[in-house]
């Protein structure tokens, strides 16, 4: 079953704008991560953020996590046309074991 | 180093047939787990093996199976396939739990 939602569902902008997706959960977690899937293929690991963090970058992204809220956003600035793609955040929770719990995923048109 | 390799990348079967899908961990990596993606349900955990051991395991009938055997590589079995079995396969390896996960190409699987 899935975690929780994500929001929005899909998410068009133009190149070097910046794309901010969110993301909440409904349990306690571990971590939560963030994923990238081109076309239906694999998914590409972007970022993990730990339970006891609060804000993480890397090169363009920026991830925070505020666990009173339990929920999630990720921040792609400049954006560029390769980063057009579905993006997943994925929770790690504490008692459901080594398994990740996956959100409904945005769908992210950047714009030449 | 190479990255996970699942085989085949396309499959057409019959409803009621059965089917193996293979899943290559990166190398050194322990823990293999397996996800479905569809449209309807989206990416939902099937089951994870760690040392040839089923250590987790999600809500998937019986006829879903697997297998993790001595160098690591995984195999995933359905038998009886429904239309409804119709999805993207995902195989994904973990080193240390708690620092992301590698993901396949994945294996799509037609049912007609």
């Amino acid at each position: 079953s899935q975690q929780g939602e994500e929001d929005p569902q899909a998410l068009s902008i133009q190149e070097g704008e910046n794309a901010t997706m969110n993301c909440s959960y409904k349990t306690s977690i571990n971590n939560l991560q963030w994923y990238r899937q081109n076309s239906g293929r694999g998914l590409v690991h972007l970022i993990l953020i730990r339970s006891n963090e609060r804000e993480k970058h890397s090169g363009r992204l920026r991830v925070t996590l505020d666990t009173s809220k339990k929920s999630s956003s990720l921040l792609i600035t400049a954006s560029r046309a390769a980063d057009t793609a579905s993006y997943f955040c994925a929770t790690d929770e504490e008692t459901s074991g080594s398994r990740l719990t996956f959100g409904e995923g945005t769908q992210l048109t950047v714009n030449p | 180093k190479a990255g996970v390799t699942q085989t085949p990348r396309y499959l057409i079967k019959t409803r009621g047939q059965q089917v193996t899908l293979s899943c290559s961990p990166i190398s050194g990596h322990r823990s293999v787990s397996w996800y479905q993606q569809t449209p309807g349900q989206g990416l939902q955990f099937l089951f994870e093996y760690f040392s040839e051991t089923q250590r987790n395991k999600g809500n998937f009938p019986g006829r879903f199976s697997g297998r993790q055997f001595s160098n690591s590589r995984s195999e995933m079995n359905v038998s009886t396939l429904e239309l409804g079995d119709s999805a993207l396969y995902l195989c994904a390896s973990s080193g240390v739990r708690g620092y992301g996960y590698t993901f396949g190409s994945g294996t799509r699987l037609t049912v007609v």
